[in-house]
């Protein structure tokens, strides 16, 4: 059972570039969620889906598009990365109460 | 919307002895707060709630008081092991309104052999 997966795992872009974190959960839960994770402050929830085709904004969502086609699938695209940006990120699924987290992709923008 | 914060930042204690995390929370509303460990490169894993109609919860060597009067909530760990070591979130939500969590900034646990 492979849980939640997030690639990449690792990533460096360049100011003004854009790109796709890709998340997939294989436990069918209706709930997705992106997390980005800084020093100091926490988890914050950056956007999250409540079933495919739903959609809607977290804490810190400036700067970050999704979407959800599929139940699965939530992936998450900076168009157009900033230094500000560099940070973890945490894709995150769940049902009823409970949430479970991927293994985190790390990105830095020079 | 609520805020959670979360103390000490960092804790040291020697192996054997017992740790205590506490939150607070502003939102009288949430009624259901997790706690989260982190270990080095991996994801948050949860490692025991609390919801608001029960006071505490014990988990072996883990437990979770909650005191909804005064908004704070803490985690309590006994005869700490080296393995224990990692980063400790809390959190807040509310039950069943599609899971949308406000965590604490986080608590660096290390157990000293």
């Amino acid at each position: 059972n492979a849980g939640v997966t997030q690639t990449p795992k690792f990533q460096v872009l360049k100011t003004g570039q854009s790109m796709t974190l890709q998340c997939a959960q294989d436990m069918n839960h209706e709930y997705m969620s992106w997390y980005r994770q800084d020093p100091g402050m926490g988890l914050r929830l950056i956007h999250y889906s409540v079933g495919a085709g739903i959609t809607d904004q977290g804490e810190v969502p400036n700067g970050y598009n999704v979407s959800r086609s599929t139940t699965e699938d939530f992936p998450l695209r900076l168009l157009s990365a900033a230094p500000s940006q560099t940070s973890v990120y945490f894709c995150a699924s769940g049902q009823g109460n409970t949430i479970y987290f991927g293994e985190g992709s790390w990105l830095t923008v020079v | 919307g609520e805020n959670v914060e979360q103390h000490p930042s960092t804790l040291s204690v020697q192996e054997g002895d017992s740790a205590v995390i506490k939150c607070t929370y502003s939102d009288s509303a949430s009624n259901y707060f997790p706690w989260y460990k982190q270990e080095l490169g991996k994801g948050p894993q949860l490692i025991i709630d609390i919801r608001s109609n029960v006071g505490e919860k014990k988990d072996q060597r883990i437990a979770v008081t909650l005191n909804k009067t005064a908004k704070h909530f803490s985690l309590h760990i006994t005869e700490t092991q080296p393995e224990d070591s990692a980063v400790y979130f809390c959190a807040a939500s509310l039950l069943n309104t599609g899971n949308q969590f406000y965590f604490g900034t986080g608590t660096s646990l290390t157990v000293i052999p």
